[in-house]
């Protein structure tokens, strides 16, 4: 398995526009996880889905941001309008329920918001 | 509240030495434990991980760590670093493999 995908791995967008970030999970995971990683704050979970229906979504900082599950293969986190302040580094999750299980984690994609 | 404490922001230590990374943590239960490591513009790679059983976990790359309850800490161990161990160190909880809380993070520098 190639693992958990993430596109694009860098964005660079002009505040106010709209900017989607994709996460294709582990074939097989039932869990995805979207997290975000910035110097003052760390590593945040924003959001998990568990088959494909997002089961809390209280990190999600503000309604600019939202996210959708629409099959268990593809999962998006969108911002819009993006300010300065949502640059950050954006990892995709995946992790299959039940027992000793881990999560993977992409590469990240590293968004910046000028 | 939920919390993870890595007191060490960053660490030095001379190639072949020992190393141990400290954590501490807040949680209304036993939770599940992790150590993550992440090279410079990678995404995280599970070094181990607890869940119940033998409180001495052996992970990937020679690391082991230790859960102490009654310190309600989880210490990350390596017996004799090596250069290519130079990378931050996440140690996270929570109830399950994904929804975590994560430490602010120790790097790790290594002297040759």
């Amino acid at each position: 398995d190639a693992g958990v995908i993430q596109s694009p791995r860098h964005e660079v967008t002009e505040m106010g526009q709209e900017v989607t970030l994709r996460c294709k999970p582990i074939s097989g995971h039932n869990s995805l996880f979207w997290y975000r990683q910035t110097m003052m704050r760390g590593l945040e979970l924003l959001i998990y889905f568990n088959n494909n229906v997002p089961i809390d979504d209280s990190g999600m900082p503000e309604d600019r941001f939202s996210a959708k599950m629409p099959n268990a293969s593809f999962s998006t986190l969108k911002i819009q309008p993006s300010e300065p302040r949502d640059s950050a580094v954006y990892f995709c999750a995946s992790s299959s329920t039940g027992g000793a299980t881990e999560a993977f984690f992409g590469q990240g994609t590293r968004l910046t918001v000028v | 509240a939920q919390s993870v404490t890595q007191p060490d922001i960053h660490i030095t230590v001379s190639e072949g030495a020992s190393l141990e990374l400290r954590c501490n943590y807040s949680y209304g239960a036993t939770p599940y434990l992790f150590w993550y490591v992440q090279s410079p513009g990678q995404g995280l790679q599970l070094l181990l991980k607890y869940f119940s059983g033998d409180t001495l976990v052996q992970g990937i790359k020679g690391f082991e760590a230790e859960f102490k309850r009654s310190q309600s800490s989880f210490n990350l161990r390596k017996p004799s670093v090596h250069w290519s161990d130079a990378a931050e160190y996440f140690c996270a909880v929570g109830p399950s493999a994904g929804k975590l809380i994560f430490g602010q993070g120790t790097t790790l520098q290594v002297k040759p």
